[in-house]
């Protein structure tokens, strides 16, 4: 079966931490991984996607690893914000286009 | 460029209705893709449809069917609805069928059940 976890599950940091959240898949036959943002109530916005042949990918403060092997993604957010404050998901690709998605790591970053 | 759109943003029904969900891709994508959201439950596959077919589908009951259009936009349709069907439905679009491209999302339909 194709899980997707995500932990924790919540967390609140404050402003100007380092945020670490972690994803964990069980079938490592993937095309890629993808990490979103999700605001209340909203639709994804996507922040990184990371091919299944590479390691990383960066965006700005935003820094995605992929261990194929271990079946494990870590997003970093450097020097974290409180327009951080959302729910990351992290979503496996497999076969016939299907994403996976953990549930969630829902974020808040106090001032 | 305009985004994925959905409609209506927010839609309630009581039990035992059907409700009908709309989707508009990016322009050119031809493969549209529905998720659920559910509360606890987190994002779950419901279909995909490329080039006006059927091509997958999630571990949801038949009464969760719908179609693509030759404009490539699609409906979602729920018959007899349950109040577990409460739930935000959320629409994404791709280039292609091809497995390596990106599935951009809509803002998503809030639907209720009563």
């Amino acid at each position: 079966k194709q899980e997707v976890t995500q932990i924790p599950a919540a967390l609140s940091v404050p402003e100007g931490e380092n945020l670490v959240l972690n994803c964990s898949f069980t079938d490592s036959a993937i095309y890629n991984l993808q990490w979103f943002r999700q605001d209340p109530g909203k639709g994804l916005t996507s922040l990184l996607l990371i091919q299944s042949s590479q390691r990383e990918q960066t965006s700005g403060r935003l820094n995605a690893s992929l261990d194929k092997s271990s079946g494990r993604s870590t997003l970093y957010i450097a020097a974290s914000q409180p327009g951080d404050s959302a729910t990351y998901l992290c979503a496996v690709k497999y076969g016939n286009n299907r994403l996976a998605f953990g549930k969630g790591n829902q974020v808040v970053v106090i001032p | 460029e305009a985004g994925v759109t959905q409609s209506p943003t927010h839609l309630i029904k009581t039990r035992g209705q059907q409700a009908t969900l709309r989707c508009s891709p990016i322009s050119g994508h031809t493969s549209v893709y529905w998720y659920q959201q559910a509360l606890g439950l987190g994002l779950q596959f419901l279909l995909w449809y490329d080039e006006g077919e059927e091509r997958n589908r999630g571990n949801f009951p038949p009464r969760f069917s719908g179609r693509q259009f030759p404009n490539y936009s699609s409906e979602l349709n729920v018959n007899a609805l349950e109040l577990e069907d409460s739930a935000l439905y959320l629409c994404a679009s791709s280039r292609s069928r091809q497995n390596g491209e990106t599935q951009y999302f809509g803002p998503g339909t809030r639907l209720l059940v009563l």
